[in-house]
């Protein structure tokens, strides 16, 4: 069973929306850390955040909020008046700690935006 | 430079050919991995390593193998490439229980 789930295949907004990125995920541990990675058109995979499974404040950096939710098991990404510069594959990512650091990434989220 | 590099970033081979992508990393990180990226699939993890001489297998380690004799260094060999391994590779190293920090990818195309 996939332990990670992003639905959204591929997203397109135009330039200044909002968009909210979906991620659930799936596990039977108590401590557990969610990612969220972007990875632009050049290739790199860039790290965005890190959250654990006891903090479940909502998390703001700029443009870019976190939602985490564990009574739902969703960890979802906004980006706020959104940029050309936001368009990238973005993933989500668990990693269990009984698992020896060991990350579940989600399929991805193709983000397009439109100028 | 500091960080973690992965080499070469491009490699052309032939079916059944061996061929071994590197991976190092300057910050003693005990934790490395090794993942390909398909489209559709996301990353999936091959092998990883907890520390020098202790490696174990991921989702996807058939027709791979791995080795870490040091700290640093976290090398992956296809035995004998096939089409189904044509990939983008990416390593990535960690401490435990933190983010993962990537290489920038080796794209292998397998003929």
């Amino acid at each position: 069973a996939q332990k990670v789930t992003q639905a959204q295949t591929e997203i397109s907004v135009v330039e200044k929306e909002d968009v909210t990125l979906d991620c659930v995920y799936e596990t039977r541990d108590t401590t557990y850390y969610l990612f969220w990675y972007k990875q632009p058109p050049s290739g790199e995979l860039v790290f965005l955040i890190r959250r654990n499974s006891f903090d479940e404040q909502n998390e703001i950096s700029g443009r870019y909020s976190w939602n985490f939710q564990k009574s739902t098991s969703s960890f979802n990404f906004t980006i706020t008046a959104s940029q050309v510069v936001d368009s990238a594959v973005y993933f989500c990512a668990l990693s269990e700690a009984n698992t020896g650091n060991q990350f579940y990434f989600g399929t991805g989220t193709s983000l397009t935006v439109i100028p | 430079d500091a960080g973690i590099t992965q080499s070469p970033r491009y490699k052309i081979t032939e079916t059944g050919r061996q061929v071994t992508l590197m991976c190092h990393q300057t910050w003693s990180h005990s934790y490395m991995f090794w993942y390909r990226q398909d489209l559709g699939h996301g990353l999936r993890l091959i092998y990883y390593s907890a520390a020098a001489d202790i490696t174990d297998k991921g989702e996807v380690p058939d027709g791979y193998v791995v080795s870490r004799s040091k700290t640093e260094n976290f090398p992956l060999t296809l035995e004998s490439a096939t089409r189904s391994q044509t990939s983008v590779y990416f390593c990535a190293s960690s401490v435990l229980e933190t983010e993962q920090f990537f290489g920038p990818g080796t794209r292998l195309t397998v003929l």
